[in-house]
């Protein structure tokens, strides 16, 4: 089964900096894009980042460009986020997800907030 | 960037009734592989979102026979045949054959 398990959010000053985590397990991670998607309180789904099997290509809205690096060690089975000069407008549940075979996997989330 | 576009954005139904969720993309969504990774969410308030329907029209592990989808090309339908009290919730439409983009979301409610 797979599963995505998501850490390391919290509570940020705007301007600060924080690193999500993604720990996957039950399928072959370097086998996969993976992405990162976020939900703003009371607002659907964004799509953030993803990045390619091998690392090699990151792709990225237009809102997080030149402040979020999307990184993956497939080693560890890990995907990472991240995300420097932080603004209140960044403040969401962040997800990893992948799709495999055509399904979508989703983790549970992480809770960002970004509030002085 | 392709563009998901769900109607209604609101649809409320009377438990038994059936249901139905419209989404449109801006570009085909057939990939190079020649599938369409055009999938329905569900979510609850709180929770992550829960697949129900992958590659247009197979139903996730688990997913009631009530939930149905179809479609081809640009345009994709949800059906829920009898709408329970459970089904309440957003539906998102979500599309990763380029990136990964998403509807803005129907949110269900019972009458």
């Amino acid at each position: 089964e797979v599963q995505l398990v998501e850490s390391g959010g919290g509570l940020v000053q705007p301007g600060g900096s924080l690193r999500l985590s993604c720990a996957a397990s039950g399928l072959t991670f370097s086998h996969y894009y993976m992405n990162w998607v976020r939900q703003a309180p009371g607002k659907g789904l964004e799509w953030v980042a993803n990045i390619k099997q091998d690392g090699s290509e990151t792709y990225y809205v237009d809102s997080v460009k030149g402040r979020f690096t999307i990184s993956r060690d497939n080693a560890r089975n890990s995907l990472y986020l991240q995300m420097n000069s932080l603004r209140a407008e960044d403040t969401a549940v962040y997800y990893c997800a992948t799709v495999v075979g055509g399904v979508d996997y989703w983790g549970q989330g992480t809770l960002l907030t970004v509030s002085s | 960037d392709i563009v998901m576009t769900q109607t209604p954005l609101s649809s409320p139904v009377t438990l038994g009734q059936p249901a139905s969720i419209s989404c449109r993309s801006s570009q085909s969504l057939v990939h190079s592989d020649g599938n369409s990774y055009l999938s329905w969410l569900h979510q609850r308030p709180g929770q992550p979102p829960r697949l129900l329907i992958y590659k247009i029209s197979n139903r996730f592990s688990g997913v009631p026979d009530r939930f149905s989808g179809s479609g081809a090309g640009t345009d994709f339908t949800l059906k829920i045949s009898r709408v329970e009290a459970e089904d309440v919730g957003v539906y998102y439409c979500a599309q990763a054959t380029q990136f990964y983009t998403f509807g803005q979301g129907t949110k269900l409610e019972i009458k």
